[in-house]
């Protein structure tokens, strides 16, 4: 029954380093996505996946990489973090249009 | 321009009575779905209740109705008989077209704070 897994939860960087956030769903969803949310705000689209093999840029993708590596992962990559992007991240997974969006737990991110 | 808005950053409702969240949104498509999320504190996101624009009947899940008015373009949620446990960030979303791309897109949320 897990869902969208996201690992990690936490995460505190230091401006420049790299990390890649993880995300696996086991629901057999075609369309993953990520988001990130700011403090005070709603989550805006950074990547999306429609299906295996695709991926295509939200409204906030600068600084970001993404790659849907099989159907169930979809991951994403700061290569050099800025403190521009500590945020909550969250990954989901949907199937057909009308049905709602299953998110990940999300991951803080700091940093400094 | 903003295509969901939520007016109202806070409200206050007493337990047991029923509450309204606002949401107007801006779309050109003819072909559009409405969603509404709860994300308590512990930070999830809980889908509550959705509505497509072909819809002609309300949605309702539980104690969650969606006022859909369609010409108005608003999309509120109407909570009835509020728990304690429905303190929470509320936000509406919305899916544009018929397009591969599902993503959504959403208001700035609404805080909802139920007072015994």
């Amino acid at each position: 029954n897990a869902g969208v897994t996201q690992t990690p939860k936490f995460q505190v960087l230091k401006t420049g380093q790299s990390m890649t956030l993880q995300c696996a769903q086991d629901m057999n969803h075609n369309s993953m996505y990520w988001y990130r949310q700011d403090p005070g705000m709603g989550l805006r689209l950074i990547y999306y996946s429609a299906s295996e093999g695709t991926t295509d840029k939200g409204e906030v993708p600068n600084g970001y990489n993404v790659s849907r590596l099989n159907k169930r992962e979809f991951s994403l990559r700061l290569e050099s973090a800025a403190p521009s992007q500590t945020s909550v991240y969250f990954c989901a997974s949907s199937e057909y249009r009308d049905q709602p969006q299953h998110f990940g737990d999300g991951t803080r991110l700091s940093i400094l | 321009a903003q295509k969901i808005t939520q007016t109202q950053p806070g409200m206050f409702v007493q337990e047991k009575e029923a509450v309204t969240l606002d949401c107007t949104y801006d779309t050109s498509d003819q072909s559009y779905g409405l969603f509404w999320y709860k994300q308590p504190s512990s930070g999830e996101m809980i889908f509550l209740i959705y509505q497509g624009s072909y819809d002609e009947q309300n949605a309702t899940e539980g104690r969650y109705s969606l006022n859909f008015q369609k010409a108005r373009k608003s999309a509120n949620l109407v909570i009835s008989a509020s728990q304690l446990g429905d303190s929470a960030m509320y936000f509406c979303a919305m899916r544009e077209g018929d397009t591969g791309r599902r993503a959504l897109t959403f208001g700035s949320g609404t805080r909802l704070q139920v007072q015994p």
